[in-house]
């Protein structure tokens, strides 16, 4: 089945830096990559995703890119915030007909230092 | 709206012990999905639902069973609870595959 590797586990950053946290997936068939914030006791909530039709995707302070020669995907924030601090989980689809499920890494805990 | 609800919030059961998790959504949605969640594991799929009347098997379902008769709920049953059973449980729910799926406040299990 699809294995999703998430790296860096643990990540801690000074306000107004950068963020980037890597993905890399095990299948080339997978076609969809979600990526979800969750904040300390909260629900995962998704931030952005990307389609493997597209390599890269912005919204606001948010950026993912996807490589699918190297079957990697990573998540950019820019100038970042407190309220940035959380876990974050990336995804990615379980190919093959009828399987409707996604497989996410081990998430990254990212700390902003105010 | 309320979205997605699980009850209950919290919960603490002995070995061999048996429940059921409700999750509720509003949103009209066909897929429903419950993962378990543990520290360092990140997320990871039990059952899910493809619409009304309909169950599959995820990533780690042995131990659990679900059901799925009216559309807008999703049950989750531990029929003998074990301590590897303990777990914070999150369901979610989509209206198609590969697509934003919301999630539940949660439930919190101990199973001593």
């Amino acid at each position: 089945g699809e294995n999703v590797e998430q790296h860096p586990s643990t990540l801690s950053v000074q306000e107004g830096d950068s963020a980037v946290i890597k993905c890399t997936y095990s299948d080339s068939a997978s076609n969809y990559f979600p990526w979800y914030k969750q904040e300390l006791g909260k629900r995962p909530q998704l931030i952005i995703d990307i389609r493997s039709n597209v390599g890269e995707k912005k919204d606001q302070r948010i950026a993912v890119t996807l490589n699918k020669t190297a079957k990697h995907f990573s998540l950019h924030i820019t100038e970042t915030q407190p309220e940035d601090s959380a876990v974050y989980f990336c995804a990615a689809s379980i190919p093959g007909a009828g399987s409707y499920q996604l497989t996410f890494g081990k998430g990254t805990k990212l700390s902003v230092i105010p | 709206n309320a979205g997605v609800t699980q009850t209950p919030k919290f919960r603490v059961l002995k070995t061999g012990q048996s429940m059921t998790l409700l999750c509720a959504q509003d949103m009209n949605h066909e897929y429903m999905y419950w993962y378990r969640q543990d520290p360092g594991m990140g997320l990871r799929l039990i059952h899910y639902s493809v619409g009304e009347g309909t169950t599959a098997k995820g990533e780690v379902p042995d131990g659990y069973n679900v059901s799925r008769l009216k559309k807008q709920n999703f049950l989750l049953g531990l029929e003998s609870a074990a301590p590897s059973q303990t777990s914070v449980y999150f369901c979610a729910s989509s209206w198609v595959p590969y697509n934003e799926q919301f999630f539940g406040p949660g439930t919190r299990l101990t199973v001593l």
